[in-house]
């Protein structure tokens, strides 16, 4: 069974434009969420999805986005990029709704020049 | 209320020897406990989980001790080996009044445990 995908795998901006990160769940599961990792704030909660519907949402500008499509394949998307949102960005899925059993890809690793 | 704290940084540990870390949490409607294991390069792999109503829950070497009264918890690994070698993260979260949670996990800091040989 094929783990939790994100394309891509490296991605190099600059400052002021706008990046789509992409994630593709194990098959079967329907929850999504994202997660910014930085060595200064950690892992951070970004949203979470599930249904197509943005379930929760963490304390990030609304700069950051994201959707679920309904094969449960989801996309964040950061506009206005800024140098402080370099970072390990992870997409994570579950089978239901919640925290339990998370399932993490290896990340998308965004650097903002 | 929303933070968990988590040590030490960093630890080293001789191959065989028992490794510990410690988390503490604020939000007592915290409810579910997992620790996650990161190598470099991959993203965090649920290691193992526990809830408050028991006090210890084992899985192979690594074991969960839980302190409600505290608001503590704790990861164990016996018998550590240099393939443990690892970023350790706890984490908490909790249900809503419908005991559905929403996915969003709050971890702690992370430790660097080094296994040496």
């Amino acid at each position: 069974k094929a783990g939790v995908t994100q394309t891509p795998r490296y991605l190099i901006k600059t400052r002021g434009q706008q990046v789509t990160l992409s994630c593709s769940p194990i098959s079967g599961h329907r929850s999504v969420s994202w997660y910014q990792q930085t060595p200064g704030q950690g892992l951070q909660f970004l949203f979470e999805y599930f249904s197509e519907t943005q379930r929760n949402k963490g304390n990030f500008p609304g700069r950051f986005s994201g959707r679920q499509f309904s094969n449960s394949r989801s996309e964040m998307n950061v506009s206005t990029l800024e140098l402080g949102d370099s970072a390990l960005y992870l997409c994570a899925s579950s089978f239901g709704q919640g925290a339990e059993k998370l399932f993490f890809g290896s990340g998308t690793q965004l650097s903002v020049l | 209320q929303q933070q968990v704290k988590q040590s030490p940084q960093s630890l080293i540990v001789q191959k065989g020897g028992i490794s510990i870390i410690n988390c503490a949490y604020e939000n007592t409607a915290f409810d579910y406990f997992p620790w996650y294991q990161q190598f470099p390069g991959k993203g965090p792999a649920l290691l193992i989980a526990i809830r408050p109503d028991v006090s210890e829950k084992k899985e192979g070497r690594f074991t969960i001790s839980f302190n409600k009264s505290a608001k503590q918890f704790s990861l164990h690994i016996m018998d550590s080996q240099p393939g443990d070698s690892a970023t350790y993260f706890c984490a908490a979260s909790r249900n809503n009044a419908g005991g559905t949670s929403y996915g969003k996990l709050t971890f702690g800091q992370g430790t660097i445990l080094t296994v040496h040989p």
